[in-house]
């Protein structure tokens, strides 16, 4: 198994530009998260989702938006970036079966706005 | 609001010192208690976790962690370092009713002068 996968591993970006930032699965998990990262404030979640075709937000969810049309991928968009968005982005997923399961992580994008 | 606090930002230790991290969160009711740790460059791991039973929880690499429920801890422990414990350490949780998200801390960096 790849385990979670994520691209790109780096991107830069403008001000105003937007992208889509990849994850894929290969475990069969239904929950994935996204995660981003800023210095002394650890892990946020941004959006997650507990199954195909259903999303919801996190703490930080402004500024981005989810879909997850399959089990295996949920992307993140960014519609318009922002410097503030500027952050190192981790996809994680975990099985469904029980609440205490533990969530793999993917290898992370670190994105920079310009 | 709920939260999770990792007081400590940032821990320098000797090898061979003994180690403790805390962790307190602010949720009532049944939870979920994780450590991860991140190594420098790499994502982010599962260490421990606690969901029922004893409260003295034994992890990998000789972690630790204890779960006082009165206290709303979960601080985690290792007898000696080793510098390749230099990492850095999050504390999360879930909640039972609320299986789906699992809230971070903000982390405590590790640094283990050899």
């Amino acid at each position: 198994n790849a385990g979670v996968t994520q691209t790109p591993k780096f991107q830069v970006l403008k001000t105003g530009q937007s992208m889509t930032l990849q994850c894929a699965q290969d475990m069969n998990h239904e929950y994935m998260s996204w995660y981003r990262q800023d210095p002394g404030m650890g892990l946020r979640l941004i959006h997650y989702s507990v199954g195909a075709g259903i999303t919801d937000q996190g703490e930080v969810p402004n500024g981005y938006n989810v879909s997850r049309s399959t089990t295996e991928d949920f992307p993140l968009r960014l519609l318009s970036a922002a410097p503030s968005q500027t952050s190192v982005y981790f996809c994680a997923s975990r099985d469904r079966g029980a609440s205490y399961n533990e969530q793999f992580f993917g290898p992370g994008t670190r994105l920079t706005v310009l | 609001a709920q939260s999770v606090s990792q007081h400590n930002h940032h821990v320098i230790l000797s090898e061979a010192a003994s180690l403790e991290l805390g962790c307190n969160y602010s949720y009532g009711g049944t939870v979920n208690l994780f450590w991860y740790v991140q190594y420098p460059g790499q994502h982010l791991q599962l260490l421990l976790k606690y969901f029922s039973g004893d409260p003295l929880v034994k992890g990998i690499k000789g972690f630790e962690a204890e779960f006082i429920k009165s206290k709303f801890s979960f601080n985690l422990r290792k007898p000696s370092v080793q510098w390749s414990d230099t990492a850095e350490y999050f504390c999360a949780v879930n909640r039972g009713s609320s299986a789906s998200k699992i809230i971070f801390g903000s982390g405590t960096r590790l640094s283990i002068r050899p």
